[in-house]
């Protein structure tokens, strides 16, 4: 156990509609990374968050957004859910967010759009 | 041509053979490289993180890079069932990384 909590463990949703993910870090740990991983893509690195700000951003999709609070839980919307959008998402925390720091993942939130 | 490339498998070995993974990319500004095991269901998991070419060892995983081929490989010794997992490749620069597609590796009692 990483330590790192994810909720919901599965959605199941229509082409259209708008689902949250949540995510809460590991006890200490002040960055949080959202990744999707999908068959045909791999592990895709979305966005990452340090203490509530946007550190980095990779694939993320105008459609989907994020955001990390105060107390240092992070969410991730997808909008307009798509066919392809149907695949694992994963968050991960890290002590600082440096490069450096390991990354402990979570252990994912498998979306299905239908 | 793909960032990083990795030899999807699957990879069959008996229980104790010595298990190479690899895999190479194309962008030479990448500077540090770390392999992880992601077990099925699971979220992956670091094993090895290095910055310079050379070779990394922490018990029976052995990590290697050659920055001026750009590849990178991840020995397993006296392999066990319990290694059987995807193994992904990841390696970046600054805040940016890019993973490989992953190795499903089977070891058979």
């Amino acid at each position: 156990d990483s330590g790192v909590t994810q909720t919901p463990k599965h959605l199941i949703t229509a082409t259209g509609q708008r689902v949250t993910l949540r995510c809460s870090p590991r006890s200490g740990d002040l960055s949080v990374y959202w990744y999707q991983q999908s068959l045909d893509q791999g592990l895709q690195f979305l966005i990452q968050y340090y203490n509530g700000e946007e550190r980095a951003k990779g694939n993320i999709l105008e459609r989907f957004s994020a955001q990390q609070f105060p107390d240092l839980h992070s969410e991730l919307n997808l909008s307009s859910l798509e066919l392809g959008d149907s695949a694992l998402y994963f968050c991960a925390s890290s002590e600082t967010g440096g490069p450096r720091d390991e990354q402990f993942f979570g252990p994912g939130t498998r979306l299905t759009v239908l | 041509q793909k960032e990083v490339e990795q030899d999807p498998g699957p990879l069959s070995v008996p229980e104790g053979a010595i298990v190479s993974l690899n895999c190479t990319y194309s962008n030479s500004a990448f500077q540090y490289f770390m392999w992880y095991r992601q077990y099925s269901r699971k979220g992956p998991e670091l094993l090895m993180y290095t910055y310079s070419s050379g070779n990394k060892e922490d018990g029976r995983f052995t990590a290697q890079v050659d920055k001026s081929s750009k590849y990178i490989s991840l020995f397993i010794r006296d392999s066990q069932p319990s290694d059987s997992a995807t193994y992904l490749c990841a390696m970046g620069y600054g805040q940016n990384f890019v993973f490989g597609p992953g190795t499903r590796l089977s070891v058979l009692p």
